[in-house]
């Protein structure tokens, strides 16, 4: 069955502090999404990675696939404050199944 | 444009009752899933329906049932609620890429609890 591990699940930084959330997931796949969700909302997606070598940014955060190692991580340059939040890696499953981590709970403190 | 829209917004049930809960797809979208949060944990998927049809199914028990309408909206039934059941229910839909990709987009969620 497929597993999808993040680590780790709890972090906090201080801010303009550098940092990285992984995702290691255990089956074939090369379409892994990474998603936001502040408290008491929904998710919005970040990043969409299609291939492995995929390298994908948005402002402070930046995203990777390496799809033979089944890894992508998530950096964080600079962090700031409204960068708290909870991260979601999902990893498709080509059937129609879409797996997400147990999520990284991000906290920026000044 | 408007995004995914789900109803209601929180609903409070007591064990044993039925539930159901609707979502709107993106204008243009398909494809509609549907996911269970719960509190502290990522989503759990729980059906996918593309085109009217069921093309997806997570490890749900057999209370759990969906369907799709004509006009791509769908509705989430739980019979015989449980304690455990209380979550935040979200729904996404999903433009049809071929294959390519399943990129989702998600509604704002129902936090369905049961007393």
């Amino acid at each position: 069955e497929l597993k999808v591990e993040q680590n780790p699940l709890f972090l906090s930084m201080q801010e303009g502090k550098n940092y990285t959330i992984y995702c290691n997931y255990s089956t074939t796949s090369d379409r892994l999404y990474w998603y936001r969700q502040d408290p008491g909302k929904s998710l919005e997606s970040l990043f969409v990675l299609l291939s492995n070598g995929a390298v994908k940014q948005e402002g402070r955060l930046m995203a990777s696939l390496d799809t033979k190692a089944r890894l992508s991580t998530l950096h964080i340059t600079a962090a700031v404050h409204d960068l708290s939040a909870t991260y979601f890696c999902a990893v498709d499953m080509y059937n129609n199944d879409m797996r997400f981590g147990a999520g990284t709970r991000l906290t920026v403190k000044p | 444009d408007a995004g995914v829209t789900q109803s209601p917004t929180h609903l409070i049930k007591t064990r044993g009752q039925h539930v159901t809960l609707r979502c709107s797809p993106i204008s243009g979208h398909k494809s509609v899933s549907w996911y269970q949060q719960v509190l502290g944990q990522g989503p759990q998927f729980i059906f996918q329906y593309y085109e009217k049809e069921e093309r997806g199914r997570g490890n749900f028990p057999d209370r759990f049932s969906a369907r799709q309408f004509p006009n791509y909206s769908s509705e989430l039934n739980v019979n015989a609620l449980l304690l455990g059941d209380s979550a935040l229910y979200l729904c996404a839909s999903s433009l049809p890429t071929g294959g390519l990709y399943n990129e989702q987009f998600f509604g704002p969620g129902t936090r369905l609890t049961v007393l």
